[in-house]
């Protein structure tokens, strides 16, 4: 069964600092990788996918990676601002679903 | 132009009651599903309908029942509702099963 878990579950940083958000899933038999954002009473926001076959995807200030063999994706947001704080899901898509981890919740102090 | 649109965004109900929740995007995309996000802020799929045709029912119990009278549409029935029923209930669409999904803003069900 997948499980997918993010680590830390809580980050807070002074802005401007670069930070990498953690995701690991026990299972490599994916089909992509999505990372989401979520703010406070809303919904998610696609942030980036990685394909299976794809070893990482760039969006502005976001990169993230991903090592399907070892079952880990990072997510690394350079020159961090106040408006990215949020909480990021990492999400893997297999059996025609997306399972989801727990999230890390992330506060950018100005 | 929302791409997909869950009405209403707050729901307060009593026990026993039933309630839908209705589901719209206009993207095109061919899969749709309900998702369940719970008080610890979890996310777990409930169903998924691909054009039309229930693909995943997760053990969600048949209290919750989705109709999709279209491929556009994925609304979800909630006979007699339960205080464990309580939840953020978001749906999501994708081109097809497993490529890139779109929530809408989410269903916040609080049952008293």
């Amino acid at each position: 069964k997948q499980e997918v878990t993010q680590i830390p579950a809580a980050l807070s940083v002074p802005e401007g600092e670069n930070l990498v958000l953690n995701c690991s899933f026990t299972d490599s038999a994916i089909y992509n990788l999505q990372w989401f954002r979520q703010d406070p009473g809303k919904g998610l926001t696609s942030l980036l996918l990685i394909q299976s076959s794809q070893r990482e995807q760039t969006s502005g200030r976001l990169n993230a990676s991903l090592d399907k063999s070892s079952g880990r994706s990072t997510l690394y947001i350079a020159a961090s601002q106040p408006g990215d704080s949020a909480t990021y899901l990492c999400a893997v898509a297999q059996g025609g679903k997306l399972i989801f981890g727990q999230g890390t919740e992330l506060s950018v102090k100005p | 132009d929302t791409a997909v649109s869950q009405t209403p965004k707050y729901l307060v109900t009593q026990m026993g009651n039933d309630k839908s929740i209705k589901c719209e995007q206009n993207l095109g995309h061919d899969t749709m599903y309900w998702y369940k996000q719970d008080s610890k802020k979890f996310l777990k799929i409930m169903f998924s309908y691909n054009n039309k045709e229930l693909i995943i029912n997760e053990t969600v119990p048949n209290r919750f029942s989705p109709k999709s009278p279209d491929k556009a549409h994925l609304n979800l029935h909630i006979n007699s509702l339960e205080l464990g029923d309580s939840a953020v209930y978001f749906c999501a669409s994708s081109q097809d099963r497993g490529t890139e999904a779109f929530f809408g803003q989410g269903t916040r069900l609080t049952v008293v």
